[in-house]
Protein backbone atom coordinates (compact mmCIF):
# COMPACT_ATOMS: atom_id res chain seq x y z
CA UNK A 1 0.00 0.00 0.00
CA UNK A 2 1.19 3.41 -1.24
CA UNK A 3 1.69 5.85 1.66
CA UNK A 4 2.60 9.28 1.38
CA UNK A 5 3.43 11.63 4.11
CA UNK A 6 4.09 15.30 4.37
CA UNK A 7 5.66 17.27 6.89
CA UNK A 8 5.18 19.48 8.05
CA UNK A 9 1.39 19.41 8.45
CA UNK A 10 0.96 23.39 9.82
CA UNK A 11 4.17 25.81 9.04
CA UNK A 12 3.80 29.60 10.45
CA UNK A 13 6.63 31.77 9.03
CA UNK A 14 7.60 35.20 8.74
CA UNK A 15 7.36 36.96 5.19
CA UNK A 16 10.99 36.59 3.99
CA UNK A 17 11.96 33.39 5.22
CA UNK A 18 12.72 30.46 3.22
CA UNK A 19 11.49 26.82 4.46
CA UNK A 20 11.02 23.32 3.38
CA UNK A 21 8.03 21.43 2.83
CA UNK A 22 8.81 17.59 2.75
CA UNK A 23 7.02 14.97 0.96
CA UNK A 24 8.21 10.99 1.71
CA UNK A 25 6.56 8.07 -0.01
CA UNK A 26 6.93 4.55 0.53
CA UNK A 27 7.04 2.79 -2.97
CA UNK A 28 8.39 3.29 -6.23
CA UNK A 29 7.14 6.03 -8.38
CA UNK A 30 8.32 8.37 -10.66
CA UNK A 31 5.33 10.74 -10.79
CA UNK A 32 4.59 13.29 -7.92
CA UNK A 33 2.92 16.52 -8.17
CA UNK A 34 2.11 19.49 -6.21
CA UNK A 35 -1.32 21.24 -5.91
CA UNK A 36 -2.00 24.36 -3.58
CA UNK A 37 -5.93 24.77 -2.07
CA UNK A 38 -6.84 28.09 -0.65
CA UNK A 39 -9.28 28.13 1.81
CA UNK A 40 -12.92 26.69 0.78
CA UNK A 41 -11.75 26.42 -2.50
CA UNK A 42 -10.10 23.69 -5.21
CA UNK A 43 -6.65 22.71 -6.00
CA UNK A 44 -4.31 24.66 -8.01
CA UNK A 45 -2.01 22.65 -9.78
CA UNK A 46 1.43 24.10 -9.20
CA UNK A 47 4.33 21.13 -10.50
CA UNK A 48 4.55 18.02 -12.08
CA UNK A 49 7.48 15.98 -11.57
CA UNK A 50 7.59 13.26 -14.22
CA UNK A 51 11.54 12.15 -13.22
CA UNK A 52 14.61 11.23 -11.28
CA UNK A 53 16.40 14.38 -10.43
CA UNK A 54 13.46 16.72 -11.75
CA UNK A 55 13.18 20.59 -10.59
CA UNK A 56 10.62 23.11 -11.51
CA UNK A 57 10.80 26.47 -10.32
CA UNK A 58 7.82 29.04 -10.28
CA UNK A 59 8.03 32.27 -8.93
CA UNK A 60 9.13 31.79 -4.83
CA UNK A 61 8.44 28.02 -4.89
CA UNK A 62 10.50 25.09 -6.56
CA UNK A 63 9.91 21.56 -6.27
CA UNK A 64 12.30 18.48 -6.84
CA UNK A 65 12.03 15.07 -6.83
CA UNK A 66 14.25 12.21 -5.65
CA UNK A 67 12.68 9.03 -6.87
CA UNK A 68 15.35 7.00 -5.43
CA UNK A 69 15.10 8.27 -1.70
CA UNK A 70 11.06 8.44 -2.60
CA UNK A 71 11.19 12.22 -1.05
CA UNK A 72 10.13 15.29 -3.12
CA UNK A 73 10.73 19.20 -1.38
CA UNK A 74 8.87 22.18 -2.09
CA UNK A 75 11.09 24.99 -0.86
CA UNK A 76 9.62 28.76 -0.33
CA UNK A 77 12.35 31.30 -1.20
CA UNK A 78 11.36 34.67 0.63
CA UNK A 79 8.17 33.95 1.97
CA UNK A 80 5.11 36.30 1.31
CA UNK A 81 1.74 36.48 2.93
CA UNK A 82 -0.18 35.09 -0.59
CA UNK A 83 1.63 32.00 -0.39
CA UNK A 84 -0.45 31.10 2.85
CA UNK A 85 -2.62 28.22 1.48
CA UNK A 86 -2.47 24.57 1.89
CA UNK A 87 0.15 22.61 -0.25
CA UNK A 88 -0.49 18.77 -0.96
CA UNK A 89 1.93 16.14 -2.82
CA UNK A 90 0.14 13.82 -4.76
CA UNK A 91 2.34 10.69 -5.64
CA UNK A 92 0.80 8.92 -9.14
CA UNK A 93 0.49 4.87 -8.93
CA UNK A 94 -1.12 4.03 -12.32
CA UNK A 95 0.47 6.26 -15.05
CA UNK A 96 -1.52 9.64 -13.22
CA UNK A 97 -4.41 8.00 -12.47
CA UNK A 98 -4.57 6.72 -9.18
CA UNK A 99 -2.87 9.36 -7.13
CA UNK A 100 -2.24 9.18 -3.37
CA UNK A 101 -2.25 12.36 -1.55
CA UNK A 102 -0.70 13.08 1.32
CA UNK A 103 -2.28 14.84 4.09
CA UNK A 104 -0.93 18.37 3.11
CA UNK A 105 0.71 21.19 5.01
CA UNK A 106 -1.21 24.19 6.24
CA UNK A 107 1.18 27.07 4.99
CA UNK A 108 0.47 30.69 7.08
CA UNK A 109 2.95 33.27 6.39
CA UNK A 110 2.85 36.64 8.73
CA UNK A 111 3.50 39.96 7.91
CA UNK B 1 -17.18 29.78 -17.77
CA UNK B 2 -15.54 26.81 -15.63
CA UNK B 3 -13.63 24.04 -17.42
CA UNK B 4 -14.97 21.38 -15.09
CA UNK B 5 -18.24 22.08 -12.95
CA UNK B 6 -19.86 20.43 -10.21
CA UNK B 7 -23.12 20.83 -8.91
CA UNK B 8 -24.58 21.00 -6.39
CA UNK B 9 -22.07 22.73 -4.47
CA UNK B 10 -22.90 22.63 -1.30
CA UNK B 11 -25.82 19.83 -0.13
CA UNK B 12 -27.57 19.14 3.17
CA UNK B 13 -29.38 15.73 3.34
CA UNK B 14 -30.56 12.89 5.86
CA UNK B 15 -29.10 9.35 6.77
CA UNK B 16 -30.51 7.09 4.21
CA UNK B 17 -31.46 9.43 1.75
CA UNK B 18 -29.87 8.66 -1.87
CA UNK B 19 -28.34 11.52 -3.76
CA UNK B 20 -25.96 12.42 -6.91
CA UNK B 21 -23.35 14.07 -7.49
CA UNK B 22 -22.94 15.86 -10.89
CA UNK B 23 -19.82 17.01 -12.64
CA UNK B 24 -19.36 18.37 -16.52
CA UNK B 25 -16.25 18.77 -18.49
CA UNK B 26 -15.65 21.45 -21.31
CA UNK B 27 -12.24 20.16 -21.56
CA UNK B 28 -13.08 17.22 -24.00
CA UNK B 29 -10.79 14.84 -21.93
CA UNK B 30 -11.41 11.28 -21.51
CA UNK B 31 -10.42 10.57 -18.04
CA UNK B 32 -12.31 11.32 -15.05
CA UNK B 33 -12.22 11.08 -11.50
CA UNK B 34 -14.20 11.45 -7.99
CA UNK B 35 -12.43 12.29 -4.92
CA UNK B 36 -13.59 13.34 -1.18
CA UNK B 37 -12.08 14.79 1.27
CA UNK B 38 -11.18 14.79 4.55
CA UNK B 39 -9.56 17.16 7.03
CA UNK B 40 -6.27 16.35 7.82
CA UNK B 41 -6.49 13.10 5.17
CA UNK B 42 -6.08 14.66 1.77
CA UNK B 43 -7.76 13.61 -0.80
CA UNK B 44 -9.04 10.28 -1.62
CA UNK B 45 -10.30 8.33 -4.88
CA UNK B 46 -13.32 6.97 -5.22
CA UNK B 47 -14.16 6.09 -8.60
CA UNK B 48 -11.99 6.72 -11.96
CA UNK B 49 -13.26 6.68 -15.56
CA UNK B 50 -11.21 6.65 -18.71
CA UNK B 51 -14.25 6.37 -21.27
CA UNK B 52 -17.65 5.72 -21.41
CA UNK B 53 -17.32 2.32 -21.31
CA UNK B 54 -14.50 1.81 -18.56
CA UNK B 55 -15.21 3.00 -14.93
CA UNK B 56 -12.86 1.84 -12.14
CA UNK B 57 -12.50 1.59 -8.53
CA UNK B 58 -10.66 3.55 -6.20
CA UNK B 59 -9.53 3.30 -2.77
CA UNK B 60 -12.41 3.91 -1.12
CA UNK B 61 -15.64 2.94 -3.33
CA UNK B 62 -17.81 1.21 -1.00
CA UNK B 63 -21.17 2.94 -0.84
CA UNK B 64 -20.81 5.02 -3.39
CA UNK B 65 -21.62 4.38 -7.51
CA UNK B 66 -20.95 5.94 -10.62
CA UNK B 67 -22.05 6.35 -13.83
CA UNK B 68 -20.33 8.05 -16.91
CA UNK B 69 -23.51 9.28 -18.87
CA UNK B 70 -21.26 11.10 -21.78
CA UNK B 71 -17.65 11.84 -22.27
CA UNK B 72 -18.14 15.18 -20.39
CA UNK B 73 -20.69 14.14 -17.82
CA UNK B 74 -19.02 11.91 -14.98
CA UNK B 75 -22.08 11.37 -11.80
CA UNK B 76 -21.07 10.48 -7.90
CA UNK B 77 -24.26 8.48 -6.29
CA UNK B 78 -24.62 8.06 -2.75
CA UNK B 79 -27.13 5.12 -2.61
CA UNK B 80 -28.20 5.14 0.94
CA UNK B 81 -26.23 8.09 2.58
CA UNK B 82 -24.16 7.80 6.59
CA UNK B 83 -22.89 10.76 8.26
CA UNK B 84 -19.23 9.33 7.86
CA UNK B 85 -19.88 10.21 3.90
CA UNK B 86 -19.76 14.02 5.20
CA UNK B 87 -16.71 15.37 3.08
CA UNK B 88 -15.88 17.68 0.51
CA UNK B 89 -16.22 16.10 -2.93
CA UNK B 90 -14.25 16.93 -5.71
CA UNK B 91 -13.91 16.05 -9.34
CA UNK B 92 -11.19 16.11 -11.48
CA UNK B 93 -10.25 15.52 -15.63
CA UNK B 94 -7.54 14.23 -17.29
CA UNK B 95 -6.46 14.58 -21.10
CA UNK B 96 -4.61 11.91 -23.11
CA UNK B 97 -2.49 13.79 -25.02
CA UNK B 98 -0.71 16.66 -24.57
CA UNK B 99 -0.16 18.66 -21.55
CA UNK B 100 -3.26 18.24 -20.34
CA UNK B 101 -2.14 14.09 -20.06
CA UNK B 102 0.51 14.66 -16.99
CA UNK B 103 -2.15 16.12 -15.18
CA UNK B 104 -5.56 16.24 -13.33
CA UNK B 105 -8.10 19.58 -13.09
CA UNK B 106 -9.96 19.79 -10.31
CA UNK B 107 -13.63 21.34 -10.10
CA UNK B 108 -14.84 23.46 -7.56
CA UNK B 109 -15.74 20.77 -4.93
CA UNK B 110 -19.19 19.84 -3.58
CA UNK B 111 -19.87 19.96 0.00
CA UNK B 112 -22.04 17.27 1.37
CA UNK B 113 -23.29 17.29 5.14
CA UNK B 114 -25.12 14.08 5.97
CA UNK B 115 -27.22 14.36 9.11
Amino acid sequence: ELKVEQNPLFLSMQEGKNYTIYCNYSTTSDRLYWYRQDPGKSLESLFVLLSNGAVKQEGRLMASLDTKARLSTLHITAAVHDLSATYFCAVDRNAGNMLTFGGGTRLMVKP
Amino acid sequence: DADVTQTPRNRITKTGKRIMLECSQTKGHDRMYWYRQDPGLGLRLIYYSFDVKDINKGEISDGYSVSRQAQAKFSLSLESAIPNQTALYFCATRGTSGSSYNEQFFGPGTRLTVL
